[in-house]
């Protein structure tokens, strides 16, 4: 079982629909978890993190942690073209002392006008 | 500009040679990171180091070397012992307050 997990995708979504996407990971000690989105040819970069169960609302972007289930996910409503990218699911785990972010390997997310 | 930058943005090595891959950060980040980003793939962690003078290995230390002599600077380098070293590069630190990474632009490396 890989340690943090992604559908790969291509996920296509209408422009202006909710897109919808999901992580899993397997260490249940993890308490920092984060969104990242790279375009083609870029580095990542941060949209998203997530520390307590529920909600985090940060303009179009939702992040939803389930510590219980083991998952969290990134809702993006009204999708806009620039939001086609992949996106990045990571976790954090260790204690600070030795800690290190592992990263999914991404779903890769295309709004079709 | 408060940030993390690397260098060279593109670098072509021929076989047998050992190149190092410079990335410095001046956010007063502890923490630093390598990963290697294969086409279509997601990051592999190469090393990383939680203060000066310490580093730990990654899933996928072999065939490279890190230093860490000073707190803003984390250079990386892929010695010939890498057989294939062709790849994008990205070098990270973390804030010890939020445990947020944050990513320099990158170093793609090609070996010719």
């Amino acid at each position: 079982q890989k340690e943090v997990e992604q559908n790969s995708g291509p996920l296509s979504v209408p422009e202006g629909a909710i897109a919808s996407l999901n992580c899993t990971y397997s260490d249940r000690v993890s308490q920092s978890f984060f969104w990242y989105r790279q375009y083609s040819g870029k580095s990542p970069e941060l949209i998203m993190s997530i520390y307590s169960n529920g909600d985090k609302e940060d303009g179009r972007f939702t992040a939803q942690l389930n510590k219980a289930s083991q998952y969290v996910s990134l809702l993006i409503r009204d999708s806009q073209p620039s939001d086609s990218a992949t996106y990045l699911c990571a976790v954090m785990q260790g204690d600070s002392s030795a800690s290190k972010i592992i990263f999914g390997s991404g779903t890769r997310l295309s709004i079709r006008p | 500009d408060g940030g993390i930058t690397q260098s060279p943005k593109y670098l072509f090595r021929k076989e047998g040679q050992n190149v190092t891959l410079s990335c410095e950060q001046n956010l007063n980040h502890d923490a630093m990171y390598w990963y290697r980003q294969d086409p279509g793939q997601g990051l592999r962690l190469i090393y990383y180091s939680q203060i000066v003078n310490d580093f730990q290995k990654g899933d996928i230390a072999e065939g490279y070397s890190v230093s860490r002599e000073k707190k803003e600077s984390f250079p990386l380098t892929v010695t010939s012992a890498q057989k294939n070293p062709t790849a994008f590069y990205l070098c990270a630190s973390r804030s010890g307050y939020t445990d947020t990474q944050y990513f320099g632009p990158g170093t793609r490396l090609t070996v010719l």
